[in-house]
């Protein structure tokens, strides 16, 4: 089946540093991308929707400046958490729809570590 | 906007016996439901999904059925296996919009 593929899994940064997370699929081009949060035992709280081309639309809430959001093709979106502070630990998931078969599929997600 | 109640939160089952998972949604035209699985410290997975203009699907022993007037949908597992175990979410969207998403039910079998 369809593939998204993400990265980096895990990263452990220092307090003040920017961190990127990347996104692609593999197998079908995406103009609609999404980026969730996940915090522990809990379920997936949308950030964000990334359109190629164009502007990210990010939910209520979420700091555009803070989190930054790139589309710029069909196949790769990208998430930089700026000036990561450990109030944003947690684990980032990004998801991609194939609109043929109007499926959404997940990258396995990347476990950011602010210290 | 659509609200995806799931329930139970928690299911602790014998390896071999089934296991049902029921979630309910709130916006009628709603249309489409898929199911995920998603394992500890991994992206969630689909498993199947359903189209309101069936009433069930079923691949191997995973069965999803859907209540259009009672505005509900169901997982079942049949013969659960300890690779079984994982957090389950419901899923609700119309067309192509956002998926709304359910808490999650925790699955855990039992060798």
């Amino acid at each position: 089946g369809a593939v998204v593929s993400q990265h980096p899994s895990r990263v452990i940064c220092k307090s003040g540093t920017s961190v990127k997370i990347e996104c692609r699929s593999l197998d079908f081009q995406a103009t609609t991308m999404f980026w969730y949060r996940q915090f522990p035992k809990q379920s997936l709280m949308l950030m964000a929707t990334s359109n190629e081309g164009s502007k990210a639309t990010y939910e209520q809430g979420v700091e555009k400046d803070k989190f930054l959001i790139n589309h710029a093709s069909l196949t790769l979106s990208t998430l930089t958490v700026t000036s990561a502070h450990p109030e944003d630990s947690s684990f980032y998931i990004c998801s991609a729809r194939d609109v043929a078969k109007n499926i959404q599929y997940f990258g396995a997600g990347t476990r950011l570590s602010v210290l | 906007g659509e609200n995806v109640e799931q329930h139970p939160s928690t299911l602790s089952v014998q390896e071999g016996d089934s296991a049902v998972i029921k979630c309910t949604y709130s916006d009628s035209a709603s249309n489409y439901f898929p199911w995920y699985k998603q394992e500890l410290g991994k992206g969630p997975q689909l498993i199947i999904d359903i189209r309101s203009n069936v009433g069930e699907k079923k691949d191997q022993r995973i069965a999803v059925t859907l209540n259009k007037t009672a505005k509900h949908f169901s997982l079942h597992i049949t013969e659960t296996q300890p690779e079984d175990s994982a957090v389950y979410f419901c899923a609700a969207s119309i067309g192509d919009s956002t998926l709304t998403f359910g808490k999650g039910t925790m699955l855990l079998v039992s060798p």
